[in-house]
């Protein structure tokens, strides 16, 4: 197992809410990363914090936001949400700067369900 | 789209055989990764292959990369039930800092 962990497990929310995740990156590692899982499909890369600094976004609207604490950890936050936002959402880790080169060390995932 | 494609997109074997997985992407990389995915967890890294790199090995596992097909490809020996699971091919295009992951293979190894 990797040294990343996230929280919840599992969240059930109504459309319209909103969601706050959040992820404990391994220790040493700067730089975070969050992707979006459909069921059967390959994870999406939602964005990335390098040292507390948004260090690219993928195609996902501005109600996907983020932050990176001093500590490295993150939290990824979904506001008004919608059904098709049901998904596992996968943290990642990363020593190298920028998360440019090397592996990626995944959590465990929080599964959303929107109802 | 810069996402790699798998092929197959699903794969079942025998228990001892040899699993075979293929991986194409669109555009330059600095590298490329398999990652590998039981139930719909968290993924665990397998092994990385950088873009001046052709084959590279980790146990039973054995990866190619051909930059001027752009595709990649992971062979599994002498397969195990423990194997059975999705694996991904993940590709960091030049200039991009984050992972671009295909589509997936789902193995199925039967004891």
């Amino acid at each position: 197992e990797t040294g990343v962990t996230q929280s919840p497990t599992h969240l059930i929310k109504t459309r319209g809410q909103q969601v706050t995740l959040r992820c404990s990156s391994q220790s040493g590692h700067n730089t975070v990363s969050w992707y979006q899982q459909a069921l059967g499909q390959g994870p999406q890369f939602i964005f990335q914090y390098y040292r507390e600094e948004e260090n690219g976004r993928g195609n996902f609207p501005p109600r996907f936001s983020g932050l990176q604490f001093p500590n490295y950890s993150s939290e990824l936050n979904v506001n008004a949400l919608e059904l098709d936002d049901s998904a596992l959402y996968l943290c990642a880790s990363s020593p190298s700067a920028r998360g440019r080169e090397g592996e990626q060390y995944f959590g465990p995932g929080t599964r959303l369900t929107v109802t | 789209s810069q996402q790699g494609e798998e092929d197959p997109q699903a794969l079942s074997i025998q228990e001892g055989e040899n699993a075979t997985m293929n991986c194409s992407y669109k555009t330059s990389i600095n590298n490329l990764q398999w990652y590998r995915q039981n139930s719909g967890r968290g993924l665990v890294h397998l092994i990385l292959i950088r873009s001046n790199e052709r084959e590279k090995h980790s146990g039973r596992l054995r990866v190619t990369l051909d930059t001027s097909k752009k595709s990649s490809s992971l062979l599994i020996t002498a397969s195990r039930a423990a194997d059975t699971a999705s694996y991904f091919c993940a590709t960091v295009f030049v200039g991009a800092n984050n992972l671009f992951f295909g589509t997936g293979t789902r193995l199925t190894v039967i004891p």
